[in-house]
């Protein structure tokens, strides 16, 4: 079963401030990583995805992934108030295409 | 972009009451998911389905049942609910790995 634990729980940052978060996971044969938010009341939302070793940038998020040390980290440069959600890592298996979810990071931009 | 329903959005039941939970999704995706959510624990899996008639256990099945009956419907089924499944019920559908979800369904049992 996979292990998929993200860090920190919470982080309350002032807006502009860059935001990391960070994941990791057990099991090297992962398919994909992805990057949800959710907002309270509200279901997850993907934001983004990497497949491949290194980053990926999509406007304001970057997202690295180091398959070696099993560890994918999501960063969002200019943070805004409206930025404030939970933040979900999720990993998908290549044996049975299974997706299992971190507990989140719970992300407050004050303005 | 991807739809998925959920009814009802809010379920007050008794212990021991039995209750439905319904989805439907307007994809055509091949893959859906029932989730419970709780503090602390984050997303739970409890069933999923790969196609109409097609059924798979999750992580946290005990208590609960599923049916896939068209490849837009999914039902999740407490026959004898208890309080330690109150909780935010989600349903996903998926195809190529992202996951759309619902609004979610908060059922509170007594």
């Amino acid at each position: 079963q996979e292990k998929v634990q993200q860090s920190p729980e919470s982080l309350i940052v002032p807006e502009g401030a860059m935001v990391s978060l960070n994941c990791s996971f057990s099991d090297s044969a992962s398919q994909s990583i992805w990057w949800y938010q959710q907002h309270p009341g509200k279901g997850p939302k993907a934001l983004i995805s990497i497949f491949s070793n290194g980053n990926k940038k999509e406007g304001r998020l970057t997202v690295y992934l180091n398959r070696a040390s099993l560890h994918v980290s999501l960063h969002i440069k200019d943070s805004q108030p409206s930025d404030s959600a939970v933040y979900l890592c999720a990993v998908i298996l290549n044996s049975n295409n299974r997706i299992f979810f971190g507990d989140g990071t719970q992300l407050v931009v004050k303005p | 972009e991807a739809a998925v329903t959920q009814s009802p959005r809010n379920k007050v039941t008794v212990t021991g009451g039995n209750v439905t939970l319904s989805c439907r999704q307007t994809n055509s995706h091949n893959y859906m998911y029932w989730y419970r959510q709780d503090t602390g624990h984050g997303l739970r899996l409890i069933h999923y389905s790969y196609g109409a008639g097609n059924l798979q256990i999750g992580d946290v099945p005990d208590g609960y049942k599923a049916t896939r009956t068209t490849q837009e419907d999914f039902f999740l089924l407490l026959e004898l609910a208890s309080p330690s499944q109150t909780s935010l019920y989600f349903c996903a559908s998926s195809e190529l790995g992202e996951q759309f979800f619902g609004p979610g369904t908060r059922l509170t049992v007594l």
